[in-house]
């Protein structure tokens, strides 16, 4: 099973900074990585699919790179709305795997 | 637009059974792998289950593989989960998504629904 370790576990910043994820993969996913961002009391909700691929009406701040193991999600000029809980997801093998996530919080 | 309405959930004992449904629409049901995550307080997410666009064929992890089984009825837009020999390590609220990728593609979540609770506990 391919194992996902999000850092950091948490990230303090305030509106208008960019938010700097990673997500590294213990064996090479290739670029067959994912992004979500819940909201407490609310499902996941798809950000980027294939490392680098905005899904539908996801606006232009979120951003992903990385391939292999090494991954990165970025949140340019943070909006109040955009603190929440933030997970990376791999398809490259079976299982499916999540990371453990990483908040996001106000500073 | 797209809409999944999960229901089923509930209070089950260690090793009864339940089945959990999903309905599905705004979309063509049948082009889509469907997919059952499963989130536990404090836990990650989990996908439990995936099965194929036309059915042919699924996928579990190891932690369920033998207890629950997936299904779907294209022709009723209805995706399905039988648990049996449920766990209280089963307790979590259980999402079914659909894929984002059609047909033999899948593997990234692009729509879900609004979950589930199942608790299993004597």
């Amino acid at each position: 099973e391919i194992v996902l370790t999000q850092s950091p576990a948490t990230l303090s910043l305030s509106p208008g900074e960019r938010a700097t994820l990673s997500c590294r993969a213990s064996q090479s996913v290739s670029r067959h990585l994912a992004w979500y961002q819940q909201k407490p009391g609310q499902a996941p909700r798809l950000l980027i699919y294939d490392a680098s691929n905005r899904a539908t009406g996801i606006p232009a701040r979120f951003s992903g790179s990385g391939s292999g193991t090494d991954f990165t999600l970025t949140i340019s000029g943070l909006d109040p709305d955009d603190f929440a809980l933030y997970y990376c997801q791999q398809r490259s093998d079976w299982p499916i795997t999540f990371g453990q996530g990483t908040r996001l919080e106000i500073k | 637009q797209v809409q999944l309405v999960e229901s089923g959930g509930g209070v089950v004992q260690p090793g009864r059974s339940l089945r959990l449904s999903c309905a599905a629409s705004g979309f063509t049901f049948s082009n889509y792998a469907l997919h059952w995550v499963r989130q536990a307080p404090g836990k990650r997410l989990e996908s439990v289950a995936v099965i194929s666009f036309d059915g042919s064929y699924d996928h579990y992890p190891d932690s369920v593989k033998g207890r629950f089984t997936i299904s779907r009825d294209n022709s009723r837009n209805i995706l399905y989960l039988q648990m049996n020999s449920l766990r209280t390590e089963d307790t979590a609220v259980y999402y079914c998504a659909r894929d984002h990728f059609q047909r033999d593609n899948w593997g990234a979540f692009a729509s879900w629904g609004q979950g589930t609770l199942v608790t299993v506990s004597s």
